[in-house]
């Protein structure tokens, strides 16, 4: 099955600073890669997501990049924001069957 | 519109007794997915329901987890014989396949405590 790994494990960035989180998958028909964002004590929630036709995607101050030959995507947040401080999780999956997820992130802005 | 909800939001059962929790997927929505969430970790797969299909139960722990949907609307999970690895928070999430969307809706999810 699916396996995926995330590093680093926990982040602290300086507030305008940029913050990248990477993850590796192991099934090269994974084709869906979406990442989602915990704050706590609240359900996850989608923040962006790329499929395996696309090498990069961007919204406003979030990026995703997928390099399907050495099977690995990364997030990067610019600019960031206190109220980007939360867990970020990234996962895999083969269409919308089930996703498997890494281990998280737990992102901390400085102000 | 309506999000994923699920009931109760909070469980304390005894060592040893059933629980039932439950999921109301967004209308429309064919697929159906439990995961579950131990404190300060991530999100385990435990069982996918997609339309009339037979169930990816690949992810339940133990024989002492099963899932059932009803159609495309209702899930619910139930634990036998809880045990206090069983306390985490159980989340549900539907997706729809309608214009080849993927996303995965949450809902809050239901804190089980086992005591």
């Amino acid at each position: 099955g699916e396996n995926v790994e995330q590093h680093p494990s926990t982040l602290s960035v300086q507030e305008g600073d940029s913050a990248v989180i990477k993850c590796t998958y192991s099934d090269s028909a994974s084709n869906y890669f979406p990442w989602y964002k915990q704050e706590l004590g609240k359900r996850p929630q989608l923040i962006i997501d790329i499929r395996s036709n696309v090498g990069e995607k961007k919204d406003q101050r979030i990026a995703v990049t997928l390099n399907k030959t050495a099977k690995h995507f990364s997030l990067h947040i610019t600019e960031t924001q206190p109220e980007d401080s939360a867990v970020y999780f990234c996962a895999a999956s083969f269409g919308n069957e089930k996703l498997t997820f890494g281990t998280g992130t737990r992102l901390t802005i400085i102000p | 519109g309506a999000g994923v909800s699920q009931s109760p939001s909070n469980k304390v059962t005894e060592k040893g007794k059933d629980v039932e929790l439950r999921c109301d997927p967004i209308s429309g929505h064919t697929a159906l997915y439990w995961y579950r969430q131990r404190l300060g970790q991530g999100l385990e797969f435990l069982i996918y329901f997609q339309g009339n299909s037979a169930p990816d139960k690949s992810g339940l722990p133990s024989d002492r987890f099963s899932a059932e949907r009803t159609g495309e609307s209702v899930s619910t999970l139930t634990i036998q014989r809880t045990q206090q690895e069983d306390s985490a928070v159980y989340l549900c999430a539907s997706s729809s396949r309608l214009g080849g969307g993927y996303e995965q809706y949450f809902g809050p999810g239901t804190r089980l405590t086992v005591t």
